[in-house]
């Protein structure tokens, strides 16, 4: 089927600093989300992004997460400043329209702030 | 606003025995899609079944779903479960107002011998 892919796969870095993580959804498609899975707990909604913009957003898409998809490169996730907290697994998802498509995960990105 | 629920959060079953996963479900929303996504270890969450059509059956890798609007359910089935099922079961719903798909919490599956 179609893959998203994620790198890195794994990131670990030092609190307060400024990580990016990176998405390269399915080629056609053009919703792209992110989700946050805790170890051990259910994966949560963070943010949608469609056209440029974000569409929606939840309560964990604090005011030091951002996204953006400069024209043909990576959906990105960029946290700044990192808090301990934010130590999880992110999922990126695309799916090629609105309308109820299914949603195509990557792999997922597990970051890991200390 | 659309809400999702999975009563049990961790499911266990013998190997060869019938497996059932509950997920109701709440919406204001006549037009919606159910999904029931499989998570295994270490891997990226992956559709498993997909309806929008009010009791038809929908069957994949031998489970099986109904949608059930008079119930509010999407219960996901498979009559002989197998070690290999082994793994966490999202039910989620999506609506034509939102460009997102509202997960359940996640039942884990154990199959054991």
């Amino acid at each position: 089927g179609p893959k998203v892919l994620q790198i890195p796969s794994h990131q670990i870095i030092d609190m307060g600093q400024m990580v990016t993580l990176n998405c390269d959804p399915v080629s056609n498609h053009l919703y792209f989300y992110w989700y946050k899975q805790i170890l051990g707990q259910q994966m949560e909604f963070l943010v949608n992004f469609y056209n440029g913009k974000v569409m929606e957003k939840s309560k964990l898409f604090k005011d030091q997460f951002s996204v953006e998809r400069p024209d043909g490169s990576y959906f990105t996730l960029k946290i700044q400043p990192t808090a301990l907290e934010d130590s999880a697994v992110y999922f990126c998802a695309s799916s090629p329209n609105t309308d109820q498509d299914t949603q195509y995960f990557g792999p997922g990105t597990r970051l890991l702030v200390l | 606003g659309d809400s999702v629920t999975q009563t049990e959060g961790l499911v266990t079953v013998t190997e060869g025995l019938p497996v059932k996963l509950n997920c109701t479900y709440q919406t204001t929303y006549l037009t919606i899609a159910f999904f029931w996504y499989v998570q295994y270890l270490n891997e990226a969450p992956q559709v498993l079944l997909k309806s929008s059509t009010d009791n038809k059956r929908t069957e994949h890798q031998g489970f099986h779903a109904t949608l059930h609007k008079s119930s509010s359910s999407f219960h996901l089935q498979k009559s002989s479960a197998q070690l290999s099922d082994s793994a966490l079961y999202y039910c989620a719903l999506s609506d034509y107002s939102n460009n997102r798909i509202f997960f359940g919490d996640g039942t884990q599956l154990v199959v054991k011998p």
